[in-house]
């Protein structure tokens, strides 16, 4: 089952602009990651935050972290056509036996026009 | 390799029939794991495999799974008497320990 919500389900903007998309979750962590996947296939990492830190920047992306609100934000800044796909966030439980045993959210699809 | 492989890339089997399917991890990644994603349930933790350690199956949904990583390297998930509910994506992703997942372009599963 899933733990993580993400809102929005879906989301349309311009090139140029900024995309926010937000992710709750249930239980504590060790870590929260970020995904992309494009066309339903395969999907690419793009940046982890641990919980102890608030927030974390990769180019044009901006990961922040509320533990106390169990939720994550994931900020692209001045979006291109090449965005669009579906975002999630992925939390590694606390205590878990790994770190790649995570829990995804349902996911953000992001579609970006040019 | 240069990523994670995986095959057939899509696969159509009639219900009752068993699968496999094969996973080939980047060279070295001592760590490696299947995931499973359908309209209905999203992504969802299957099986996990670290070096000689034994697997994580807690996220198998039914007797029916099963996997096994031969060599510390390729992995093979079984679905057996497949059911109609079977029918998703079956990715698999390895990595090196404490290290973010390189997932391979998956399986598309379909149970007619």
């Amino acid at each position: 089952s899933q733990q993580g919500e993400e809102d929005p389900q879906a989301l349309s903007i311009q090139e140029g602009e900024n995309a926010t998309m937000n992710c709750s979750y249930k239980t504590s962590i060790n870590n929260l990651q970020w995904y992309r996947q494009n066309s339903g296939r395969g999907l690419v990492h793009l940046i982890l935050i641990r919980s102890n830190e608030r927030e974390k920047h990769s180019g044009r992306l901006r990961v922040t972290l509320d533990t106390s609100k169990k939720s994550s934000s994931l900020l692209i800044t001045a979006s291109r056509a090449a965005d669009t796909a579906s975002y999630f966030c992925a939390t590694s439980r606390l205590g878990g036996t790994s770190y790649g045993k995570l829990t995804f959210g349902q996911g953000t699809i992001l579609t970006v026009h040019p | 390799g240069a990523g994670v492989s995986q095959s057939p890339s899509n696969k159509v089997t009639e219900k009752g029939k068993d699968v496999e399917l094969r996973c080939d991890p980047i060279s070295g990644h001592t760590a490696l794991y299947w995931y499973r994603q359908s309209l209905g349930q999203g992504l969802e933790f299957l099986i996990y495999f670290q070096g000689n350690s034994a697997p994580d199956k807690s996220g198998l949904p039914s007797d029916r799974f099963s996997a096994e990583r031969t060599g510390g390297s390729v992995s093979t998930l079984t679905i057996q008497r497949t059911q109609q509910e079977d029918s998703a994506v079956y990715l698999c992703a390895s990595s090196l320990a404490g290290r973010s997942l390189i997932f391979g372009p998956g399986t598309r599963l379909t149970v007619t």
